[in-house]
């Protein structure tokens, strides 16, 4: 079935280390968004990638890294510089080129630092 | 930059009757707004989205929303509300920037619907 696959679902972290979260789809779609969830605090754009091999920071890239070498895939990078790291992370996709922007969401990668 | 609100944390609505959730949005030009649904530990599903066309717009689960200009408000509603409507809503609105090649989905607070039985 087509969608997307986030993992790990759950990961924890000492702190002072880099994590990485995978995020790939098989929609055949181009833009590739990552949010990130706090409670009371609703989604907020990390970063995100209109087409293969560029991407933009969103409202909260410091301590974030992310690359895009092929169409399918998103990771995302934790830093050890990100300061607050712990909270659940969504990966979305959407396809582009006239697109009304409906999202399709992965379920999500909970982190907890330690 | 394009904003949406939504002014409630929390709505409380006994099974049956009919449910609103608002949002209130911020755009410059033509507003592409959405509605979205989480379940506790998922991702957001899409429930419906307003483009343009009808005010009344219709979508998943028997969820529909209506876009009011005058007002600036894309309020979500449903005639008789379940119990398996309890969950987490997200109104969204589309920021295009063709200058700088923003293109991206700016989400609400989100606010959180119990339906009691």
């Amino acid at each position: 079935d087509g969608g997307i696959t986030q993992s790990p679902k759950y990961l924890f972290r000492k702190e002072g280390q880099n994590v990485t979260l995978s995020c790939e789809q098989n929609l055949n779609h181009d833009a590739m968004y990552w949010y990130r969830q706090d409670p009371g605090q609703g989604l907020r754009l990390i970063y995100y990638s209109q087409i293969v091999n560029d991407f933009q920071k969103g409202d909260i890239a410091e301590g974030y890294s992310v690359s895009r070498e092929k169409k399918e895939s998103f990771p995302l990078t934790v830093t050890s510089a990100q300061k607050n790291p712990t909270a659940f992370y969504l990966c979305a996709s959407s396809p582009s080129g006239g697109n009304t922007g409906e999202l399709f969401f992965g379920e999500g990668s909970r982190l907890t630092v330690l | 930059a394009q904003s949406v609100a939504q002014p409630e944390d929390q709505v409380n609505v006994a099974e049956g009757n009919p449910l609103t959730v608002k949002c209130t949005y911020s755009v410059s030009g033509n507003p592409y707004l959405f509605w979205y649904v989480q379940y506790p530990n998922r991702g957001l599903q899409f429930l419906l989205k307003y483009i343009t066309g009808d005010n009344l717009v219709k979508g998943s689960y028997g969820f529909e929303a209506e876009f009011n200009k005058s007002q600036t408000s894309f309020h979500l509603k449903k005639p008789s509300a379940l119990v398996s409507d309890s969950a987490l809503y997200f109104c969204a609105v589309r920021d295009i920037s063709p200058m700088n090649r923003d293109d991206k989905i700016i989400f609400g607070k989100g606010t959180r619907l119990h339906i009691l039985p």
